[in-house]
């Protein structure tokens, strides 16, 4: 099975507007970290957002946020407020493992604003 | 927030030459790093996973002796292609991450082009 599965290759949203990016995830480790990351088309892989597994609130940064439903095992990333300069590929990625050495990362989504 | 560097940017040489790629944490001491290789519009694909001053745990498929890994300290990574032909152009990007539960930071990657 699929570790991260991210669903939506492409996705459109209107500036301003708030978009989600789905995120489902697969693992048997009690412990373990979510992570969203931004690639614009330069290529750098920008660190969004984390969410460890027994956090209990939702994680935010600014106009980001995780909506984390362990249950269901999703980690979706909701972004607020779109910009334009928020097109770029997303990737969600796990960390688990006992030495946390294990890093899976989904297909990636990639999103275009709309101005 | 914590800064990877990478270099070179961007290399472009001739078949049969050997490339260093360099990747340094600055802010923050490494327990592994990670060596990815990423094709146009694709998902990042893990090539090795290092921690310091022990042997690299390559992926299957990924040749050790094409692609050599030094992880010399825990601030410090190498991967040098080795007789490096067209094929194995491609983006090359690292990674680094402390002690769980702390993301991985990429360095903005390398541009590899072998003529």
């Amino acid at each position: 099975a699929q570790k991260i599965t991210q669903t939506q290759p492409g996705m459109f949203v209107q500036e301003k507007e708030a978009v989600t990016l789905d995120c489902t995830y697969d693992t048997s480790d009690p412990s373990y970290g979510l992570f969203w990351y931004k690639q614009p088309s330069s290529g750098e892989m920008i660190f969004l957002i984390y969410q460890g597994s027994y956090d209990q609130q939702n994680a935010t940064e600014g106009r980001y946020s995780l909506n984390f439903q362990k249950a269901r095992k999703s980690a979706n990333l909701v972004i607020s407020a779109s910009q334009l300069g928020d097109s770029a590929m997303y990737f969600c990625a796990m960390r688990e493992g006992p030495t946390g050495n294990q890093f899976y990362f989904g297909t990636g989504t990639s999103l275009t604003v709309i101005p | 927030g914590a800064v990877v560097s990478q270099h070179p940017s961007r290399v472009i040489c001739k078949s049969g030459t050997s490339v260093k790629i360099e990747c340094r944490s600055l802010d923050f001491q490494a327990t592994t790093m990670f060596w990815y290789r990423q094709f146009p519009k694709q998902s990042l694909m893990l090539m090795a996973t290092s921690n310091e001053g022990s042997k690299a745990t390559y992926e299957q498929g990924v040749e050790k002796d094409k692609f050599l890994i030094n992880h010399a300290s825990l601030t410090l990574s190498t991967l040098t292609v080795t007789s490096a032909h067209p094929e194995d152009s491609s983006f090359y990007i690292c990674s680094a991450a402390g002690y769980v539960p702390q993301p991985q930071h990429f360095g903005d990657g390398t541009r590899l082009s072998i003529l």
